[in-house]
């Protein structure tokens, strides 16, 4: 079965970056784009962008453009999504996220979340 | 950027009523619209895909429908398990907005 296996939550001042990890098994790695959302504490969901692992191609809202870097490594089946320039306002669950098949556009297959905290 | 736009914000009712979240772009989307439900604590949950299409494992007391720039999601008859947060999302364009969430309370 599907499963996204996202890394432990962070704590980063003002300023750092972080890296969240996002492991796929039970499918192809190749085989589909994965998203990143975000969800700041008790607000709602923001999309950030999406990766091909096919060729790494991405598309990041304007909102995060030059700061994040989302890549995958086919050899470990795993997503990684990198945020630079962290302030209080970063503060949020980080969650990776894919379609169930081609053509079904909404997103099924979760991650559990990982809570990135920025505090000085 | 396509903005959704969710009402209500919040919504207060009862075990059993019929309630309907509505969804609205600022452009037309055809229906690239999914509608997701999400417990405190846990990832959203997909319902419906392609503005009307039940995600298999979805109760049916869950539709949607719209197309273009206006969508419901209705729950035809509220369970104690449904009081939880309702978002939609478009996927018609990049970025694939959300709506800003409908909090479902009971009454």
């Amino acid at each position: 079965q599907v499963q996204l296996v996202q890394s432990g939550a962070e704590v980063k001042k003002p300023a750092a970056s972080v890296k969240v990890s996002c492991k796929a098994s039970g499918y192809t790695f190749t085989s589909y784009h994965m998203h990143w959302v975000r969800q700041a504490p008790g607000q709602g969901l923001e999309w950030m962008g999406i990766i091909n692992p096919s060729g790494g191609n991405t598309n990041y809202a304007q909102k995060f453009q030059g700061r994040v870097t989302m890549t995958g490594d086919t050899s470990t089946s795993t997503f990684y999504m990198e945020l630079s320039s962290l302030t209080s306002e970063d503060t949020a669950v980080y969650y990776c996220a894919r379609i169930e098949v081609t053509g079904r556009k909404g997103l099924n297959y979760w991650g559990q979340g990982t809570l990135v905290t920025v505090s000085s | 950027d396509i903005q959704l736009t969710q009402s209500p914000s919040f919504l207060s009712a009862s075990v059993g009523d019929r309630v309907t979240i509505t969804c609205r772009a600022s452009q037309g989307i055809s229906s690239y619209l999914a509608w997701y439900q999400q417990k405190p604590g846990k990832a959203p949950k997909l319902l419906i895909y392609a503005a009307s299409t039940l995600q298999s494992g979805v109760p049916s007391r869950f539709s949607g429908s719209g197309s273009g720039t206006e969508f419901t999601l209705t729950i035809s008859s509220l369970q104690r398990e449904d009081f939880a947060s309702y978002y939609c999302q478009q996927f018609n364009s990049n970025p694939f907005t959300f709506g800003q969430g409908t909090r479902l309370e009971i009454k």
